[in-house]
């Protein structure tokens, strides 16, 4: 079993839509959850990142983790093709564990 | 501010040829240093990585090896390439936070494609 899980996708919605992206995580040993976004061809970026449970806010960006399902979620309100990216979920501190990614789609 | 280089930006290589990719990071001293590996529809996987010159900590066992000659600057090298080497490399550097989230910092990335 992969430490952190993450559909590959690729995902598809139309502009202006709410995105859901979704991981699983097996290892509870570490509190810190990230989430990078990765335009083709290009290094990844830090997008959010939260401790523990809970939920974390930034502009059009929600990042949510429920420990007791070993869940971490991002949602994008207000999708706009240049949200057009990979999204990588990533658990840990000083050692990152990340997510195959999902390949997310905006259409104008 | 900090920034991250990579060079070259991309590579074609035949098998059994050697291979040399270089980092350097400005605006930070005494940084951890990452390599990592990026193969198509899959994950990142971590190489190496440097707490400090001279300090190399290898993850997975390969015909790859790493060196950090100077606090700023880590190098991936090869004797002789494999067909497996293909993939995109990234390095990525951090602060070297203790007791809490030590966010890596990734440069642009070098694609390697071996013939």
């Amino acid at each position: 079993q992969k430490e952190v899980e993450q559909d590959p996708g690729p995902l598809s919605v139309p502009e202006g839509a709410i995105v859901s992206l979704n991981c699983t995580y097996s290892n509870s040993a570490f509190q810190y959850f990230m989430w990078y976004r990765q335009y083709s061809r290009k290094g990844p970026e830090l997008l959010m990142y939260t401790y523990s449970s809970g939920n974390k806010e930034d502009g059009r960006f929600t990042a949510q983790v429920d420990k007791s399902s070993k869940y971490i979620s991002l949602f994008i309100r207000d999708s706009q093709p240049s949200d057009s990216a990979t999204y990588l979920c990533v658990q840990g501190a000083q050692k990152l564990v990340f997510g195959q990614g999902t390949r997310l789609t905006i259409n104008p | 501010s900090q920034t991250i280089h990579q060079w070259p930006a991309t590579l074609v290589q035949p098998v059994g040829s050697p291979l040399s990719l270089e980092c350097t990071v400005e605006g930070t001293s005494n940084p951890n240093l990452y390599w990592y590996r990026q193969a198509a529809g899959r994950g990142l996987q971590l190489l190496f990585y440097s707490v400090g010159i001279g300090q190399i900590s290898s993850e997975v066992p390969q015909n790859l090896s790493a060196s950090r000659p100077q606090d700023r600057q880590f190098i991936l090298s090869s004797k002789k390439l494999l067909l497996s080497d293909s993939g995109f490399y990234l390095c990525a550097w951090s602060a070297g936070l203790a007791g809490e989230a030590d966010t890596q910092y990734f440069g642009p990335g070098t694609r390697l494609t071996v013939l």
